[in-house]
């Protein structure tokens, strides 16, 4: 049973580029939830997805971060126009059930922008 | 004052030794809580759930204290192997929200 994947696992960007980062449950799982650790920080709740739906994206920056989780595909986090402190490493998590449930990570996406 | 505090240590401890982490939580409204435990530049993998009685898991104990609003994660005989940084979960009541300590970074020392 594979368990969450993710890709790329490390992505360099210049200023002002768009970044795309790609997450796959594991299987079974239809909740994903996005964070993201910035460096010697705790990790940081962005948005939480079903399929199809956006369900909260309090977390997100209101500009240049997006995110969905189409009917088929993996989810995608989208950062548009990245700035330096976009830098970090994004991780995504998938649980089989919402409320209060263990959740599964997947090995994260390290983003440098330079 | 932050939703979840840890000591960040490090803490270093001799191969065979007990050791034990708190975590404090602001929000008493908190249903659930975890330890994770993140090795440098990985990703956190799920230690144990915490629950109200307490469990034990091999080494491991977690402890739940609601009054107090903290939770503890116990080592017993620490391996090289345990060396990582803990992290301390908690989930308000009815929500899908993790809310994550800084963490607690362990060195066992051979």
């Amino acid at each position: 049973n594979a368990g969450v994947m993710q890709n790329p696992r490390h992505l360099v960007r210049r200023r002002g580029q768009e970044a795309r980062l790609r997450c796959s449950p594991m299987k079974g799982h239809s909740h994903v939830y996005w964070y993201r650790q910035l460096p010697e920080e705790g990790l940081k709740f962005m948005v939480y997805l079903q399929k199809e739906n956006i369900i909260d994206e309090s977390g997100m920056p209101k500009e240049r971060f997006s995110a969905e989780f189409p009917k088929e595909g993996p989810s995608i986090l989208r950062i548009q126009q990245v700035v330096r402190g976009d830098s970090a490493a994004y991780f995504c998590a998938s649980s089989p059930y919402r409320d209060n449930y263990e959740q599964y990570f997947g090995p994260g996406t390290r983003l440098t922008v330079t | 004052r932050k939703e979840v505090e840890q000591d960040p240590g490090p803490f270093n401890v001799p191969e065979g030794a007990t050791v034990a982490f708190n975590c404090t939580y602001s929000n008493s409204a908190s249903q659930s809580f975890f330890w994770y435990r993140q090795d440098c530049r990985k990703e956190p993998k799920l230690l144990m759930s915490v629950y109200s009685s307490g469990n034990e898991d091999g080494r491991f104990t977690a402890q739940l204290n609601r009054a107090s609003q903290y939770i503890s994660l116990l080592i017993r005989d620490s391996k090289l192997s345990d060396s990582a940084t803990y992290l301390c979960v908690v989930s308000p009541t009815g929500t899908y929200k993790y809310i994550f300590g800084t963490g607690t970074r362990l060195k066992v020392l051979a």
